[in-house]
């Protein structure tokens, strides 16, 4: 059975400071997608981004940064220099593995509370 | 504009009293999938399809039905309502392409099930 683990249930940090949130996988798979979404306090849902388990390289989008490390299956978050608008519940997801490019079942962390304080 | 849109926002309904709630995507997606969020439980998956005639069940289906006649739309079907189907319900789409990776989310469904 798959599962997601977000042990983090809220982080409070001051604006500026670097933040990490952790997420834990298991899967059986040897193949599988993971996933972070955010969910501002205005309740609708964003994608921020998908990897794939053969990629374990690195990614970087502007102050945010992923880190895929399939050894501990983690797949961390970090938000540098955070801003008040980060302020938001962040969701991991894992998927099972599904026909390349396509999307498949999710399943979902319980979410970790970003609090960024001015 | 590229948008995911959900009918109705909100719906106040009785147990028992069947209801749909519509999801429909203007950006020729293959893959669109319905989630409910509940205090406490987070996000789950209640049905995904992946392409036209193609669905299949997430983690929550009981006592909900999708049907994916049309690529734009994937309607949520609740029979019979209960109220602890009284949830907040979110439609999304995705395109299937290799390297196109993005997700779009409808608004969501607020519902009270009496």
């Amino acid at each position: 059975a798959q599962k997601v683990t977000q042990a983090q249930t809220e982080i409070s940090v001051v604006e500026k400071e670097d933040v990490t949130l952790d997420c834990v996988y298991e899967t059986r798979d040897t193949t599988y997608y993971l996933f972070w979404y955010k969910q501002p306090p205005s309740g609708e849902l964003v994608f921020l981004i998908r990897r794939n388990s053969f990629d374990e390289q690195n990614e970087i989008s502007g102050r945010y940064s992923w880190n895929f490390q399939k050894s501990t299956s983690s797949f961390n978050f970090t938000i540098t220099a955070s801003q008040v608008v980060d302020s938001a519940v962040y969701f991991c997801a894992l998927s099972e593995a599904v026909p390349r490019g396509s999307w498949g079942k999710l399943q979902f962390g319980a979410g970790t509370q970003v609090v960024v304080t001015p | 504009e590229a948008q995911v849109t959900q009918n109705p926002r909100y719906l106040i309904t009785v147990t028992g009293k069947k209801l749909t709630v519509t999801c429909s995507q203007n950006m020729n997606h293959e893959y669109m999938s319905w989630y409910r969020q509940d205090p406490g439980l987070g996000l789950r998956q209640i049905y995904y399809s992946m392409n036209v005639e193609v669905t299949d069940k997430g983690d929550v289906p009981e006592g909900y039905k999708v049907s994916r006649k049309e690529k734009r739309n994937f309607p949520l079907i609740l029979e019979s309502p209960s109220p602890n189907q009284t949830s907040l319900y979110f439609c999304a789409s995705s395109p299937s392409l290799a390297g196109q990776e993005t997700q779009y989310f409808g608004p969501g469904t607020r519902l009270l099930v009496l």
